[in-house]
């Protein structure tokens, strides 16, 4: 167990619905770290948050946003799904800002869109 | 942007014997380089990092080398047990600031008892 938690681990929807996803980081922690994990993207770096800031944004789709709360805890919001959007989704947290600190993965959301 | 090459795929291995893993990047500024392991159904756990300071690392079975000239890292596990099982993925940093990972596609190594 990493300390970091993820909510819901399974989430089936539809097409063009819209879901949320919620990651509570390690406790101390202040970055939270959102990627995407397909078959054939592998691990994809979504966007980063150090203390309730956005400081970095990967291939992330205008569809989708997230925020970090002043709790720390964290929530990647997906809109107008696509087929294509199933994958797992992961949030990583770690101490510092910058990789070289280790990050701590969750245990990822399962998102199913039919 | 960084660019991060992972070979081979899969690899599969008797039980006792090595395993390399190779990985190769574009950004001659990166400076860290993590593995992480990644079993089946389960998260990616790091595993061992290096620092662009050094050119060797070890942790028990595993050990990563980085040669910064040529632009490549390796991860090492010697005498493999069959719950090395899973898949590998190394990473580079994406960005100036270091807050971003590249990873590359993964390596699924397959220990056979």
């Amino acid at each position: 167990d990493s300390g970091v938690t993820q909510t819901p681990k399974h989430l089936i929807t539809a097409t063009g619905q819209r879901v949320t996803l919620r990651c509570s980081p390690r406790s101390g922690d202040l970055s939270v770290y959102w990627y995407q994990q397909s078959l054939d993207q592998g691990l994809q770096f979504l966007i980063h948050y150090y203390n309730g800031e956005e400081r970095a944004k990967g291939n992330i789709l205008e569809r989708f946003s997230a925020q970090q709360f002043p709790d720390l805890h964290s929530e990647l919001n997906l809109s107008s799904l696509e087929l294509g959007d199933s994958a797992l989704y992961f949030c990583a947290s770690s101490v510092e800002g910058q990789t070289r600190s280790e990050q701590y993965f969750g245990p990822g959301t399962r998102l199913t869109v039919t | 942007g960084e660019n991060v090459e992972q070979h081979p795929s899969t690899l599969s291995v008797q039980e006792g014997d090595s395993a390399v893993i190779k990985c190769t990047y574009s950004d001659s500024a990166s400076n860290y380089f993590p593995w992480y392991k990644q079993e089946l159904g389960k998260r990616p756990q790091l595993i061992i990092d290096i620092r662009s300071n050094v050119g060797e690392k070890k942790d028990q079975r595993i050990a990563v080398t980085l040669n910064k000239t040529a632009k490549h890292f390796s991860l090492h596990i010697t005498e493999t047990q069959p719950e090395d099982s899973a898949v590998y993925f190394c990473a580079a940093p994406q960005n100036t600031a270091g807050n971003m990972l590249t990873f590359g596609g993964g390596t699924r190594l397959m220990v056979k008892p």
